[in-house]
């Protein structure tokens, strides 16, 4: 079954550093790979999708992520954090060839952004 | 563009109260998800449905629960003879058939069960 391991339950950073979320996935077969974003009381909003075109994929706020085969990861990164990036953010994978869409998501990073 | 919407955003009941939650999808989605989270978990799939029909149900969604969209429009998620491991945030998700992996969600209906 598809899985994905986020390193970090938290991760916090300064305003202006840079935010990198880690993400993991565990196939043979890379599937499709999303994170999405919730903020707080909020339902999850999609941020950035890979669907096996272009490795490096940019999504919304200034995020981007970039699959990597090798190491069958999708970590997502952004050069300079602002308060508002503060947010739980969710990666979630889905096999290429199923049928059936439900996500199976990741426990999630609580993302801190320090003044 | 008004999203997908969820009635009511919180809702706190007594142990062994039936509740009933709604989620109205993006009008054009065809298919809709309820997903259910916990504190400090991501969201787990419950089930599924392609207009009308549920094509898929988790292991998770016991006998009290049921869900249902009779038209192919909005949709209700029941859950009877509440248990305080209710407790959870419900989330519906809507996507359209050509972007199945693309899934919208809605705010999410809070249950608190006492």
């Amino acid at each position: 079954a598809q899985s994905v391991t986020q390193l970090g339950s938290h991760v916090s950073v300064s305003e202006g550093a840079l935010v990198l979320l880690r993400c993991n996935y565990s196939s043979s077969v890379p599937p499709y790979l999303f994170w999405y974003v919730q903020y707080p009381n909020q339902g999850l909003q999609l941020l950035l999708k890979y669907t096996s075109a272009a490795t490096l994929v940019k999504g919304i706020n200034g995020f981007e992520a970039e699959f990597k085969k090798s190491e069958t990861s999708f970590h997502l990164t952004k050069p300079s954090a602002h308060m508002s990036d503060a947010a739980e953010y969710f990666c979630a994978p889905r096999p290429l060839n199923s049928g059936n869409t439900p996500l199976v998501f990741g426990k999630g990073t609580r993302l801190s952004v320090i003044a | 563009d008004t999203g997908v919407s969820q009635d009511p955003r919180h809702k706190i009941t007594k142990r062994g109260q039936n509740v009933t939650f709604r989620c109205d999808p993006i009008s054009e989605h065809n298919r809709l998800y309820w997903y259910r989270q916990t504190l400090g978990q991501g969201p787990e799939f419950l089930t599924y449905f392609q207009n009308e029909a549920q094509l898929e149900k988790s292991r998770l969604l016991s006998d009290r629960f049921s869900a249902e969209r009779p038209k192919g429009s909005f949709s209700t998620l029941e859950i009877q003879r509440t248990e305080q491991g209710d407790s959870a945030m419900y989330l519906c998700a809507s996507s359209p058939v050509e972007a199945a992996y693309e899934q919208y969600f809605g705010p999410g209906t809070r249950l608190t069960v006492t």
